[in-house]
């Protein structure tokens, strides 16, 4: 069926350091993609979004990157902080549909 | 915080039992979707209200219901629980049904069944 995979479950990083996150779809007809940011007994926050027809998206502190000849989405968080210790999703919505669907996620762990 | 508000914040029940969980959308938002977090999981999309509507659904049997009602609000019904039902059920708005349009999340209900 359908998936949104993730390459590596668990990330450690060095307080100040850039990290990289990735995710692998497999539905060539998703047109949106997100990535959400899950701390500890709470629901999911948005961090970015980005449609199909870019390859790259920046916001505050992150990057989105886009690979549709791959299938593969990247988040890149400059100088990270241990606020940004949490559970992150990628999520795929295929065109035309009104559903998000979730990876497994990543854990990343910032090291002071 | 997002003004997606869920209750209760978490339950127990018995297996066979029935159980309601309530949401109260973004102002202004008028579709909710329901997902289930099962521990270590991403969440899986149950189903869409749009405008008091069920506007789509994804692979759940049809003891998972809901409800959503003209302020927006809406409410997932679980009936016959079973012991996988176990899992955090998160609601979340959007100002529309079709992506893309950001859909904030709720806290969450922790639902645990024994």
């Amino acid at each position: 069926g359908e998936s949104v995979g993730l390459h590596l479950p668990t990330l450690s990083v060095q307080e100040g350091d850039n990290s990289i996150i990735n995710c692998a779809y497999s539905n060539s007809a998703s047109d949106y993609f997100i990535w959400y940011k899950q701390e500890s007994g709470k629901g999911p926050q948005f961090i970015i979004d980005i449609r199909s027809n870019m390859d790259k998206r920046q916001g505050q502190r992150v990057t989105v990157l886009l690979n549709k000849t791959v299938k593969h989405l990247s988040l890149q968080i400059a100088a990270t902080q241990p606020g940004d210790s949490a559970v992150y999703f990628c999520a795929e919505t295929p065109s035309g549909t009104y559903k998000y669907i979730f990876g497994t996620g990543t854990r990343l762990k910032v090291l002071a | 915080e997002t003004g997606v508000t869920q209750s209760p914040t978490h339950l127990i029940k018995t297996r066979g039992q029935q159980v309601t969980l309530r949401c109260s959308s973004q102002s202004g938002h008028n579709t909710v979707s329901w997902y289930q977090q099962a521990l270590g999981q991403g969440p899986q999309f149950i189903f869409q209200y749009y405008r008091e509507e069920e506007n789509g659904r994804g692979n759940f049997p049809p003891r998972f219901s809901g409800l959503q009602f003209p302020n927006y609000s809406s409410e997932l019904n679980v009936n016959a629980l079973e012991l996988d039902d176990s899992a955090l059920y998160l609601c979340a708005s959007s100002l529309a049904a079709v992506p893309p349009s950001e859909q904030y999340f709720g806290p969450g209900t922790r639902l645990t069944v024994t």
